[in-house]
């Protein structure tokens, strides 16, 4: 069965650096999602995608965070400037239309520590 | 805005017996979709169930039924003959239909361990 897949599954990364987290959705499918999911807390959407553009975002999705897909099969999270909160776990989905009856598709995951 | 709370953060079940997982949440939506995903540990989240808003009927999957009541905001899950395998973090989620965007809202939660 198709899987969404995330890289790396772990990143370390010094405060104030730049990173970029990786995802490859299932093949077929147009819909994309980044959510977080802060240790001991709630998973919280951050951003979706469609089309080559960001649909909707929420409010922890500030000017720090970007998001692109370079090409056919990536979608990756871009953190300019990592700060020590932005520690979590952060899990892309995909989905293969725009119908509320499809599956949302989650990856595993890639565990994200900012020291 | 949707809130999702899941209530019980751990819980545990003999294998073999039947296990009930909470969850409410506040919308003041009229037609929504709610889920239940499973997070084994190291894996990625798999849907284990889901119920529309507007059918009646508690939806069920095998040995996952649950328990939907509308007016009291409630939606629990029940899992019978309950297996090793069912150990997981299982995930609560509200989302409310919107074109060209089903971002999902999700509980904290509950950790589930199956006792041989």
């Amino acid at each position: 069965e198709p899987e969404v897949t995330q890289t790396p599954s772990h990143q370390v990364t010094q405060m104030g650096q730049e990173v970029i987290l990786r995802c490859v959705p299932i093949s077929n499918h147009l819909y994309f999602y980044w959510y977080r999911q802060i240790l001991g807390q709630k998973v919280e959407f951050l951003v979706s995608f469609y089309n080559n553009e960001i649909s909707e975002k929420s409010e922890i999705f500030d000017d720090q965070f970007s998001v692109e897909r370079p090409d056919g099969s990536n979608f990756t999270l871009k953190i300019r400037s990592t700060k020590l909160e932005d520690s979590a776990m952060y899990f892309c989905a995909s989905k293969a239309s725009a119908a509320s009856t499809d599956t949302q598709y989650f990856g595993p995951g890639t565990r994200l520590t900012v020291l | 805005a949707q809130t999702v709370t899941q209530s019980q953060p751990e819980m545990s079940v003999q294998e073999a017996e039947t296990v009930t997982l909470s969850c409410t949440y506040d919308t003041s939506e009229n037609n929504y979709y709610l889920f239940w995903y499973k997070q084994p540990p190291s894996r990625q989240m798999i849907l284990v169930i889901r119920q529309e808003a507007y059918k009646q009927q508690n939806a069920t999957e095998n040995r996952f039924s649950v328990n939907f009541q509308k007016a009291a905001k409630s939606f629990s899950l029940k899992i019978s003959d309950s297996q090793l395998g069912d150990t997981a973090m299982y995930f609560c989620a509200f989302m409310k239909p919107q074109y060209n965007n089903n971002d999902m809202r999700f509980g904290a939660g509950t950790r589930l361990t199956v006792k041989p």
